[in-house]
């Protein structure tokens, strides 16, 4: 059974970092890219970020180019470092598996993790 | 950047009747579309890619249609459990991948 546990949310100041983490099981690792949508308060799904299942290619939405960096390692987990936040960065971060080795759509989801960027 | 549209923005279906919902996108995105599923407080569900394949586990009573740019999510006959939250998302220009806007199908 493919399972996607986030973690790493949290409360952060403007300008501040946080590094949000998946424990990814069930699945070839390697095999096949994994991504990061976030879904802010009320709002819709915006695709922020993938990585190639080899971990070779990585992917940023232009919202968040320059400060997010997406990472995976051989221990199963995919990782996003957020640099210099912004209150719109305030979501519900989803780790989302591609059926595919690049990002296209997503067949297994996590449960999120709430960030919130607020002083 | 595609971007994606959804309508209605809200869907008002008495449970047993069909739903009717489109997607559109700003320029051709071929058969290279997905629709997903979300219900309050969960993440959510995979329930067609390819514009016609349903998901592993997805009832029949869901299909999907069209290429291009005019997409059609048909649910054939509403149970309780379908009241969400429905979104589509384009993969042909990957990897800026886009979502519509969703539409929440409702209870009549």
């Amino acid at each position: 059974e493919v399972q996607l546990l986030e973690s790493g949310g949290g409360l952060v100041q403007p300008g501040g970092s946080l590094r949000l983490s998946c424990a990814a099981s069930g699945f070839t690792f390697r095999s096949f890219a994994l991504n990061w949508v976030r879904q802010a308060p009320g709002k819709g799904l915006e695709w922020v970020s993938g990585i190639s299942g080899s971990g070779g290619s990585t992917y940023y939405a232009d919202s968040v180019k320059g400060r997010f960096t997406i990472s995976r390692d051989n221990s199963k987990n995919l990782y996003l470092q957020m640099n210099s936040l912004r209150a719109e960065d305030t979501a519900v971060y989803y780790c989302a598996k591609s059926p595919r080795q690049s990002p296209q759509w997503f067949d297994y989801w996590g449960q999120g993790t709430l960030v919130t960027v607020s002083s | 950047e595609i971007v994606m549209t959804q309508s209605p923005a809200t869907l008002s279906v008495s449970p047993g009747e069909r739903a009717t919902l489109s997607c559109r996108a700003s320029q051709s995105v071929s058969s290279n579309l997905a629709w997903y599923q979300q219900k309050p407080g969960q993440a959510p569900r995979l329930l067609i890619y390819g514009a016609s394949t349903r998901a592993t586990g997805i009832p029949a009573r869901f299909s999907g249609s069209g290429s291009g740019t005019e997409f059609t999510l048909t649910i054939s006959s509403l149970q309780s459990e379908d009241f969400a939250v429905y979104y589509c998302q384009q993969y042909n220009n990957w990897p800026l991948l886009t979502f519509g806007p969703g539409t929440k199908v409702d209870i009549k």
